[in-house]
């Protein structure tokens, strides 16, 4: 089976940098994404890590290391309306099973 | 131009009735999806379609009934409706069914099914 977790609700200051952490146990990995989900909309692709590193786009960054299970994302220069979900998810084997995380709910203050 | 739809947007009914929700993508991609997210926000698999092929297909009551009559459709029938039935029933799709890089998974707004 396979398991990800992800902090369940985090609070960052309009203008600063947030973190959101990822880990995850499967077999047949085959690569992590990270989409951000508004209130009361569908999830929107943010990310996608295959190999290990950082892939940059904007002002947000995802990292992946494959040997400890982890990813992150990261958001810099935060706006209020970067204030949503972010969800974690994983593909494994061969068909395009992916499984989500719970998603981090982030609040962006003034 | 929608890329991915999904008619109604909004479901009320009674306990016990028998219901469907379609989806239609226009991007041209050969696998789609339904997800099941509750009131947690949890976003779960549930069928998954590749050129009207079903290929994942997870533990879900048999109530719950797929059909791709083609690749840029899929429907969802909900057999004698339960209250547990209740969530947000989302629709997506992606290139293909092999593994690649950046098979990136495009998501319908959602059919918001509220059982009475």
């Amino acid at each position: 089976g396979q398991n990800i977790d992800q902090p369940t609700e985090m609070t960052a200051t309009e203008g600063a940098i947030v973190q959101i952490n990822c880990t995850y146990q499967t077999s047949g990995f085959n690569g992590l994404f990270w989409y951000q989900q508004h209130a009361g909309e569908a999830p929107t692709f943010l990310s996608y890590n295959v190999l290990d590193g950082l892939e940059e786009k904007g002002r947000f960054s995802s990292f992946l290391s494959r040997s400890k299970g982890y990813s992150y994302l990261l958001l810099k220069e935060l706006q209020m309306k970067d204030s949503a979900s972010y969800l974690c998810a994983v593909r494994s084997g061969g068909y395009q099973k992916v499984t989500f995380g719970t998603g981090t709910k982030l609040q962006v203050i003034p | 131009d929608t890329a991915v739809s999904q008619t109604p947007k909004y479901l009320v009914t009674q306990m016990g009735n028998d219901k469907s929700i379609k989806c239609e993508q226009n991007l041209g991609h050969d696998t789609m999806y339904w997800y099941k997210q509750d009131s947690k926000k949890f976003l779960k698999i549930m069928f998954s379609y590749n050129n009207k092929e079903l290929i994942i297909n997870e533990t879900v009551p048999n109530r719950f009934s797929p059909k791709s009559p083609d690749k840029a459709h899929l429907n969802l029938h909900i057999n004698s409706l339960e209250l547990g039935d209740s969530a947000v029933y989302f629709c997506a799709s992606s290139h293909g069914k092999l593994a690649g890089a950046g098979e990136t998974q495009y998501f319908g707004p959602g059919t918001r099914l509220l059982v009475l």
